[in-house]
């Protein structure tokens, strides 16, 4: 898993918090996923941006804030969380958009709020 | 509407055997279908994937896929079952029209492989 790679792997915070996930690529990709996976649900699409360009918002809450500074970075910039919020949140990437190309995913960030 | 269905929320299997993990999608297209597998703790990893041509699909681990079009299914197997293979197994499908590269995953099936 060194090719996708988030920290912290585990966050704590209470609901006035403000606190961001990391996720670094280290395969050369230009497009790069946030989801968020929660028990027994498929996974959620969350944001998706393609050569630092966000072309996907899936009706995420504001409280949830994606930052791209370039294709191998990718923040989530987390404020005034819910309890329901609590969930793995995968980070993907892949060589682009295309229908064929393959999402490679990072071990994910364990978040839990209080 | 794109949809997968994965419609055994558990599977459970004795080493050796082999195993069949079902899945079933819908489309509005022609898909391209994809499997994952998460161990505990850990991320997606990617096994195989059905782009076109032959039907029968290898991919990593031993793990083979067989895409029916007839059927709308794309059921993935492994001839012979290794306990190491326990795991959380996700079918995904996007369609080929698709310009904005989206995944549609089920909801997962927790695979089993007793000794």
């Amino acid at each position: 898993e060194t090719g996708v790679t988030q920290t912290p792997r585990h966050l704590v915070m209470g609901m006035t918090n403000k606190k961001s996930l990391k996720c670094e690529q280290h395969l050369g990709h230009n497009a790069m996923y946030w989801y968020k996976q929660s028990a027994k649900k498929p996974l959620e699409l969350m944001f998706v941006y393609n050569f630092k360009e966000q072309t996907e918002n899936n009706s995420v809450p504001s409280r949830f804030s994606p930052e791209c500074p370039n294709s191998s970075h990718l923040f989530l910039h987390l404020h005034t969380l819910q309890p329901e919020d609590s969930a793995l949140y995968l980070c993907a990437s892949s060589q682009d958009i295309s229908g064929t190309d393959t999402q490679y995913f990072g071990p994910g960030t364990r978040l839990t709020v209080l | 509407a794109q949809s997968v269905a994965q419609p055994e929320d558990q599977v459970n299997v004795a080493e050796g055997n082999p195993l069949t993990v079902k899945c079933t999608y819908s489309v509005s297209g022609n898909p391209y279908l994809f499997w994952y597998v998460q161990y505990p703790n850990r991320g997606l990893q990617f096994l195989l994937k059905y782009i076109t041509g032959d039907n029968l699909v290898k991919g990593s681990y031993g793990f083979e896929a067989e895409f029916n079009k007839s059927q709308t299914s794309f059921h993935l197997k492994k001839p012979s079952a290794l306990v190491s293979d326990s795991a959380l197994y996700f079918c995904a499908v996007r369609d080929r029209g698709s310009t904005l590269g989206r995944l549609y995953f089920g909801r997962g099936t927790q695979l089993t492989v007793w000794p």
